[in-house]
């Protein structure tokens, strides 16, 4: 089945950029997502890229694709204390599968 | 145009219990999805409902159980509770028109604790 693998934590300073980085294993994956969960709520998507785009922009966040060597990444630019969560990369085949999570911390 | 919604918020129950868990589907949309996420773990698709039938199941025992309604409204009942049962259950609703299915969007989750 599908494998999505994400590194488990990243601090960065406020008002740097953060780069949050996913790996999947199935190429048939049509759509691929960033969802964001705060502490004790719900999964907020963010944003997705389909899979024939290389690049999606939107505001302060960037999503870049690989299909070659199917890695995905999400680029927040200017980190704010706010961005302070856990973020899940998802991709798409038949159902969703996500990955384990990255938490980002913010450094003041 | 409402959310997506889910009840209760926090739920206890003891090992051997039955417990039936609610979700309110986006406005619009036929498709709902079932999720468990154990703490520190990434949610786990259980199955999908599409017009009151299952569509998709995960790698999860037959004790996990669902409904769909004509409202497209979903339950998701779990039979004979076991302590790794304690997770917090996520539902998502998306529109799936023509075969083709569109973004799931996630209720708050209903954090269910097993004693």
């Amino acid at each position: 089945g599908e494998d999505v693998e994400q590194s488990l934590f990243l601090s960065v300073r406020e008002g740097d950029s953060s780069v949050i980085n996913c790996t999947y294993t199935d190429s048939s994956s049509t759509y691929l997502y960033w969802y964001k969960q705060e502490p004790g709520a719900g999964l907020q998507l963010l944003t997705y890229i389909f899979s024939n785009m290389d690049m999606k922009q939107d505001q302060r966040l960037t999503v870049l694709l690989n299909k070659k060597d199917k890695h995905l990444s999400l680029r927040i630019a200017d980190t704010q204390t706010g961005d302070s969560a856990i973020y899940f990369c998802a991709v798409d085949y038949e159902k969703l599968t996500f990955g384990t999570g990255t938490r980002l911390t913010i450094i003041p | 145009e409402t959310g997506v919604t889910q009840s209760p918020t926090h739920l206890i129950k003891t090992r051997g219990q039955q417990v039936t868990l609610r979700c309110s589907s986006q406005s619009g949309h036929n498709t709902v999805s079932w999720y468990q996420q154990a703490l520190g773990q990434g949610p786990q698709f259980i199955f999908q409902y599409y017009r009151e039938e299952e569509n998709g199941r995960g790698n999860f025992p037959p004790r996990f159980s669902g409904l769909q309604f004509p409202n497209y409204s979903s339950e998701l009942n779990v039979n004979a509770l076991e302590l790794d049962d304690s997770a917090l259950y996520l539902c998502a609703s998306s529109l799936e028109t023509g075969g083709v299915k569109d973004t799931q969007y996630f209720g708050p989750g209903t954090r269910l604790t097993v004693l």
